[in-house]
């Protein structure tokens, strides 16, 4: 692995369902963002963790959770999905997050379409 | 409120410069940061600044003035690879990036 990675690549997925998007990262970041982007808007944070262990909700955590139990791995799982939780997620990494720079680097994202 | 503006879409002409503007209003700054975003795929950082002034990087230039709550982006000598989202993002009182909605650039031959 190099980098972040993000399973599954794309998926349908009936209103209601249970999900969980995968984010893995193997350069021992201490902070993770699950994003989601959608047409004509910016970047939304949902949830971010500054350490293994800690979580914190962002923009718009309403009907995501996430889970943070070691360094490298920050799923997002949806409860009971809904339509307008059509998107594309991206999972992000950081060294930290103060200091100068401490620039994010993105997994390729996931694509997910609620019916 | 936050609010990062930047324009929605331009088109320059390969070989030429092209200047993409970004305006913010957030709680607290702790840095500003550039990333482009080709169709289809994931942001990948540019540039950061956090000092008045400007940082060249090659045909990159990232331009800053935080007492305007201003930055540019300049790309010189366009190539048709450049054709991509920018995106603005700013770091707040609360260490989290502040999205802009992006420029999609259109480069013509």
């Amino acid at each position: 692995i190099a980098g972040i990675t993000q399973a599954p690549t794309s998926q349908i997925l009936a209103a209601g369902r249970r999900m969980t998007l995968r984010c893995t990262q193997d350069m021992r970041h201490n902070a993770m963002y699950w994003y989601r982007q959608d047409l004509g808007l910016g970047l939304r944070l949902i949830h971010y963790s500054n350490t293994a262990g800690t979580t914190g909700k962002g923009e718009v955590p309403d009907g995501y959770s996430v889970s943070r139990a070691n360094t490298d791995d920050f799923p997002l799982t949806l409860a009971s999905a809904v339509p307008s939780q059509t998107s594309v997620y991206f999972c992000a990494s950081s060294d930290s997050t103060s200091g100068d720079y401490n620039e994010q680097f993105f997994g390729p994202g996931t694509r997910l379409t609620v019916l | 409120g936050q609010n990062i503006d930047q324009p929605t879409e331009m088109t320059a002409t390969e070989g030429a410069i092209v200047q993409i503007n970004c305006t913010y209003q957030t709680s607290g700054f702790n840095g500003l940061f550039w990333y482009q975003q080709h169709a289809g795929e994931a942001p990948t950082f540019l540039s950061y600044n956090v000092l008045d002034g400007l940082e060249e990087k090659g045909r990159f230039s990232s331009f800053l003035s935080p007492s305007n709550g201003y930055s540019y982006l300049l790309l010189k000598e366009l190539q048709m690879k450049d054709s991509a989202s920018y995106l603005c993002a700013v770091r707040d009182s609360n260490y989290q990036l502040i999205w802009g909605a992006g420029t999609k650039l259109i480069i013509k031959p």
